[in-house]
C-alpha cells in the first residue's frame, strides 16, 4: 500500500496570502505514461469532499486558477496563489497509481 | 447535472449486515468506475472499495475485504455496498463517488451514516 503524507496538519492564512501545502508518496506515482498519478482534494465544512485536481496538475472543472499542483515522483505541492475565504476547509492528496486508492491525513486550512 | 445520493445507513449492531445503494442521475452510469469511500467523524477519509464500469472487476481496502461486497445495477443506475460482519470500527460517513474518463472522484454524493 502506498502511503500519503501531508504537511503541514494545519495552516493559518491571511486572505490574499499564498499558501501551500506538501504532499509525499511512499511509492513514486510517475506512470510510464508520463502522467503522476496524484489528486487533490478540499473538503469544505460540512461538505462533500470535492475535486480539486487531477494527474498532479489538471484543474477539475469550475476549480479557481489560483490553485496550482506540481510535483513528480514522490513529493508534490498544491499552492493557492491568493488565499480567500471560501477555500477554507480540508485538503486531501490522494494516489490513484494503484489500488487500494490512500489518501494523505488531510490539511485543514483557516483564515487568520 | 450529474449527481450521486446515497442511502441506507442506519444503526446495526455489531456482527449485523447493512445494503447501501448510491442513485446515480445526470450521466451514462455504465460508462464509469464507481467507488465508496468512508470518513469517521472529524477523521481523514479512507477509501473503501472500487467497481468497474461493467462490473466485472473490484477491489477492496484491506479492512474490508472478505466483509463488504460492492455491486452495481446498470439497468437502474444504481451502486451497492453489502456490508456484513459490522464492527465498531465501520461507524463511519459512507460517500459513493464517480470517476470520469480523465479523473478520479469527479463527483461526490452527501453521504449516508452507518453507526455500528
Amino acid at each position: 500500500e502506498i502511503v500519503m503524507t501531508q504537511s503541514p496538519l494545519s495552516l493559518a492564512v491571511t486572505p490574499g496570502e499564498p499558501a501551500s501545502i506538501s504532499c509525499r508518496s511512499s511509492q513514486s506515482l510517475l506512470h510510464s505514461n508520463g502522467y503522476n498519478y496524484l489528486d487533490w482534494f478540499l473538503q469544505k465544512p460540512g461538505q462533500s469532499p470535492q475535486l480539486l485536481l487531477y494527474l498532479r496538475s489538471n484543474r477539475a472543472s469550475g476549480v479557481s486558477d489560483r490553485f496550482t499542483g506540481s510535483g513528480s515522483g514522490t513529493v508534490f505541492t498544491l499552492k493557492i496563489s491568493r488565499v480567500e475565504a471560501e477555500d477554507v476547509g480540508v485538503y486531501y492528496c490522494m494516489q490513484s497509481l494503484q489500488t487500494p486508492r490512500t489518501f494523505g491525513q488531510g490539511t485543514k486550512v483557516e483564515i487568520k | 447535472e450529474e449527481q450521486l445520493v446515497e442511502s441506507g445507513g442506519v444503526v446495526v449492531q455489531p456482527g449485523g449486515s447493512l445494503r447501501l445503494s448510491c442513485a446515480a442521475s445526470g450521466f451514462s452510469f455504465d460508462d464509469y468506475t464507481m467507488h465508496w469511500v468512508r470518513q469517521v467523524p472529524e477523521k481523514g477519509l479512507e477509501w473503501v472499495s472500487l467497481i468497474s464500469g461493467d462490473g466485472t472487476s473490484s477491489y477492496y481496502a484491506d479492512s474490508v475485504k472478505g466483509r463488504f461486497t460492492i455491486s452495481r445495477d446498470n439497468s437502474k443506475n444504481s451502486l451497492y455496498l453489502q456490508m456484513n460482519s459490522l464492527r465498531v470500527e465501520d461507524t463511519a460517513l459512507y460517500f459513493c463517488a464517480k470517476d470520469s474518463h480523465q479523473a478520479n472522484m469527479d463527483v461526490w454524493g452527501q453521504g449516508t451514516t452507518v453507526t455500528v
